[in-house]
C-alpha cells in the first residue's frame, strides 16, 4: 500500500456518460496530480492542486474538470465519455511543502482503469 | 515547455549483464530528476533520484548519473535479475513544487 488510494479499481461505462475518479494522498501530503495513462502511451499531466488551490494544467480536455477539497482528497470528473478517454487514469501525491528548497518524488495511487464502451 | 526524450525504448539483456538507459531534457532550468519502475498493471514506484546539485547517486545495483551541461542522465542497473523487467521512466522537473514531465517508458526484459 502506497498511502494513496485511488477509487473505483476499475470502471466500465458507455460512451457520452460521466464518471468520478477520487483520489485520497499520502497523509500530510498537500500536493495532488492526475495523469492519464493510454496504451502504449506514457504518463500525461492532466492537473495539479496544491492545498486546495489549481496549481497547473497540463493537457487537459475541456471534458474533464477536477477539484482538491478541504480534506485534501481530490476528485476528477470525466464528462460526454467517449471511446478514447479509456486509459489508466493516475493520481500521485508529493510532500512539498511550498518552500523553495527541495522537489520530491510522487507516490502514485493504484490507478483507475476506465473502460469506455 | 520542458520536453524529455528517452532511449531506448525496449532494451534486452542477459541475466548479469548490465542495462543502461538514457534521457536527455530541454528545460535548462530543471533540478530534479527521478525514475520510475513500473511492473505490468501496477503503479509506477519511485526507485531513485537525482538533484541538480549532484552529479551520480547510487542505491545497491542501481545508479543515476546527471551530466547538466549536455542535459542529460542515465540510469545504470548492475547485474540484471529477471525481477528487473519492467517498464523504466524517466522524469523532469523544474521550479519548486511543479509536475513531472515524463519520458516515453523504456521496457527493459531481462532474460534468464
Amino acid at each position: 500500500d502506497s498511502g494513496v488510494t485511488q477509487t473505483p479499481k476499475h470502471l466500465i461505462t458507455a460512451t457520452g456518460q460521466r464518471v468520478t475518479l477520487r483520489c485520497s494522498p499520502r497523509s500530510g501530503d498537500l500536493s495532488v496530480y492526475w495523469y492519464q495513462q493510454s496504451l502504449d502511451q506514457g504518463l500525461q499531466f492532466l492537473i495539479q492542486y496544491y492545498n486546495g488551490e489549481e496549481r497547473a494544467k497540463g493537457n487537459i480536455l475541456e471534458r474533464f474538470s477536477a477539484q482538491q477539497f478541504p480534506d485534501l482528497h481530490s476528485e476528477l470528473n470525466l464528462s460526454s465519455l467517449e471511446l478514447g478517454d479509456s486509459a489508466l487514469y493516475f493520481c500521485a501525491s508529493s510532500p512539498w511543502t511550498g518552500k523553495r528548497i527541495f522537489n520530491y518524488g510522487y507516490t502514485f495511487g493504484s490507478g483507475t482503469r476506465l473502460t469506455v464502451v | 515547455g520542458e520536453n524529455v526524450e528517452q532511449h531506448p525504448s525496449t532494451l534486452s539483456v542477459q541475466e548479469g549483464d548490465s542495462a543502461v538507459i538514457k534521457c536527455t531534457y530541454s528545460d535548462s532550468a530543471s533540478n530534479y530528476f527521478p525514475w520510475y519502475k513500473q511492473e505490468l498493471g501496477k503503479r509506477p514506484q519511485l526507485i531513485i533520484d537525482i538533484r541538480s546539485n549532484v552529479g551520480e547517486k547510487k542505491d545497491q545495483r542501481i545508479a543515476v548519473t546527471l551530466n547538466k551541461t549536455a542535459k542529460h542522465f542515465s540510469l545504470h542497473i548492475t547485474e540484471t535479475q529477471p525481477e528487473d523487467s519492467a517498464v523504466y521512466f524517466c522524469a523532469a522537473s523544474s521550479g519548486w513544487g511543479n509536475k513531472l514531465v515524463f519520458g516515453a517508458g523504456t521496457i527493459l526484459r531481462v532474460k534468464s
